[in-house]
Formats: C-alpha cells, structure tokens, sequence
C-alpha cells in the first residue's frame, strides 16, 4: 500500500507560537484527510482536500494540498492549550494513516 | 456523542483467554472497520468490510478473527493472544469504502494482555 509520512512527530510550542505539520506521500492521493486526537480520546475528522494545490480553512487552522497531490500541511497560527492532541494525515486511497504529530502546548 | 459504541472500553486478558470486542454504527454507514493503535506505531488498519463482506485484510495474525453479520454491527475475536497485542482497538465505519467520506471513530477499546 501507499507510504505516507508525516513530520515532525513530536511538536512542543509555547501558547500563541504558530504550528505546522507535513504529510508527504509516496505517491499520487486522490484526496487526503486529516484528523485530531486528542490525548485519551480517538481520532475525530477536520477536514478533507480533493483538488490539486486547494487551500481550506477553518479559523486559526489552514489545510493546503500540494499541486503535485503528494503532499499536505496543516497550519495553526497562534496556538491554544485547546489545540493539543495529535494531528494525522490519511490517504483516502486506502485509509491508511501517517504516523502523526504531536502537539503539545505550554501556557 | 459518538455515531460509533465499541463495548468493553477497557478488557483485560490472558494469553489463553477468548474474548470478543464489538462495535455498533447507529450512522447507517456501509463500511467498517478495525484499526490498531499502540505506543509504538501509528494507526494500522487491521479489516475492512464493506456491504458485509470483507474487503481488505492486512496481515493480520489469525488469532485476530472479525465479524460483520450486518452492516451495523462488527466484532474482533481474540483467541491466544500475546502480551504485544496489547493496545487500544478502535473501530470505525464510513459511507463507502473510498471516496470522500470521513470515518467516524468510536472511543476505542483499551486491550491489556498479561
């Protein structure tokens, strides 16, 4: 199956610090989707990216899907202690996940 | 809150115990599926099922055994399981095996084998 990596695994900011992470693909995905968990919880879904080099948003997070659709990021800009959990990517190819980052949040 | 009920939340058991985790959709969802989630490794899907039948099995040990009798329902047989089986099992369920539909998680079953 395909290959989807994700970095950085772990990531620690401080309150109001922005945040991104990366999801790079082996191959060509036909859509990605990420997903937060939060510690002690499960996996819950953000949002999903279906055209090349699209960008969507949702308050302070910002999706973007590389033109090549190979690659994905999600970007936090000004981080709070509610942002903390782990962020997955996942290829809806074949659902499977990209190890995650996890974000950890200093107030 | 949740579309998706996995029972028991937390199961301990030993290596030569049966036992079986089961998961309800109440989504109307025609696929499901069984993901594992340890310290160690990301998020790996275990069984697909779609329309009931099983789509996708990736390698999994045989003593992991699954069940779909309907596209509400579906269970994990565990049989002689070892201690590295250890983990967190979550289920999930999606309108559709592919394409554009999220999948929605249960809370996942805290597995602890001694």
């Amino acid at each position: 199956g395909q290959q989807v990596m994700q970095i950085p695994q772990y990531q620690h900011v401080q309150e109001g610090e922005d945040f991104t992470t990366y999801c790079n693909s082996s191959t060509t995905l036909s859509n990605i989707q990420w997903y937060k968990q939060r510690p002690g919880g499960h996996p819950v879904f953000l949002i999903q990216l279906v055209k090349s080099g699209e960008v969507k948003k949702q308050k302070r997070l910002t999706f973007q899907f590389g033109e090549a659709k190979k690659n994905s990021s999600l970007h936090i800009t000004a981080t709070q202690t509610t942002d903390v959990g782990t962020y997955f990517c996942a290829g809806r190819n074949d659902m499977r996940f990209g190890a995650g980052t996890r974000l950890t949040v200093k107030p | 809150e949740t579309g998706v009920t996995q029972t028991p939340r937390h199961l301990v058991m030993g290596m030569t115990n049966k036992k079986s985790l089961k998961c309800e959709q109440h989504l109307g969802h025609n696929a499901m599926y069984w993901y594992k989630q340890s310290a160690k490794k990301p998020l790996e899907l275990m069984f697909v099922y779609s329309l009931e039948e099983r789509v996708e099995n990736n390698s999994v040990p045989s003593r992991f055994s699954p069940e779909c009798p309907n596209s509400s329902h579906l269970f994990l047989h565990l049989h002689t399981l070892q201690p590295e089986d250890s983990a967190l099992y979550l289920c999930a369920s999606s309108q559709g095996r592919a394409g554009n539909s999220p999948l929605h998680f249960g809370n996942g079953t805290r597995l602890t084998v001694t």
